[in-house]
């Protein structure tokens, strides 16, 4: 079946350390991939998105490439801050339909 | 840039009751909307689609006569937990779809329902 594996967390970082989110999927076909992101008490917002293999979606400092071969859309940063904090969600849109798929999400705690 | 509007973000309710909750478009024409319930520190779960002037299409293992959606225009869905017990108490959230899913998916703010 359709499925998504995201480390839970926490992850705890310092401010300007590197992140990385793995995000693998089970997807039939060649689904678009999305990273969103919900904050303390909101809903959820897009983050980035890739439609097609060997796309790198990018928005705010963050990047994740589609990756075909490995079913992968890692979520990257270079440098996070404490404004970053929140919980992440990688989210495969199904081929055949308009449903997207979550993950567990990943809780991100960034400290000064 | 697309905006979901959904009411109420909090409600406390009695056992036994209904409470409904809203879903907008403000500045968009959703031809599909989604209905997600989020448990703690899990995922979001896909309740139900609901297209414009049709019945929803309910997930497997959702009661769809608990869970009542109605999509009468192409801004507004309306979810309704009817005879809520506190098990239903949870975080639900909104979704709205424009023109295909290379338009990424709206989210509305979500509703936190609690059933006393």
């Amino acid at each position: 079946g359709n499925s998504v594996t995201q480390m839970e967390g926490p992850v705890t970082l310092s401010e300007e350390a590197f992140l990385t989110i793995n995000c693998t999927y089970t997807a039939t076909g060649y689904p678009s991939l999305f990273w969103y992101v919900q904050y303390p008490g909101e809903g959820l917002q897009l983050l980035l998105k890739a439609t097609k293999a060997d796309d790198k979606g990018s928005n705010k400092g963050f990047e994740a490439t589609y990756r075909k071969e490995t079913t992968s859309f890692h979520l990257e940063k270079g440098s996070v801050q404490v404004s970053d904090s929140a919980v992440y969600f990688c989210a495969p849109r199904l081929g055949n339909t308009d449903k997207l798929i979550f993950g567990t999400g990943t809780r991100l705690q960034v400290f000064p | 840039g697309a905006v979901v509007s959904q009411h109420p973000s909090r409600v406390i309710c009695k056992s036994g009751t209904s409470v409904k909750i809203e879903c907008r478009s403000l500045d968009f024409q959703a031809t599909t909307m989604f209905w997600y319930r989020q448990f703690p520190k899990k995922s979001l779960m896909l309740m139900a689609t609901s297209n414009e002037g049709s019945k929803a299409t309910y997930e497997q293992g959702v009661e769809k006569d608990k869970f009542l959606i109605n999509h009468a225009s192409l801004t507004l869905s309306t979810l309704t937990v009817t005879s809520a017990h506190p098990e239903d108490s949870s975080f639900y959230i909104c979704s709205a779809s424009r023109q295909g899913a290379d338009y990424g998916y709206t989210f509305g703010s979500g509703t936190r329902l609690t059933v006393v």
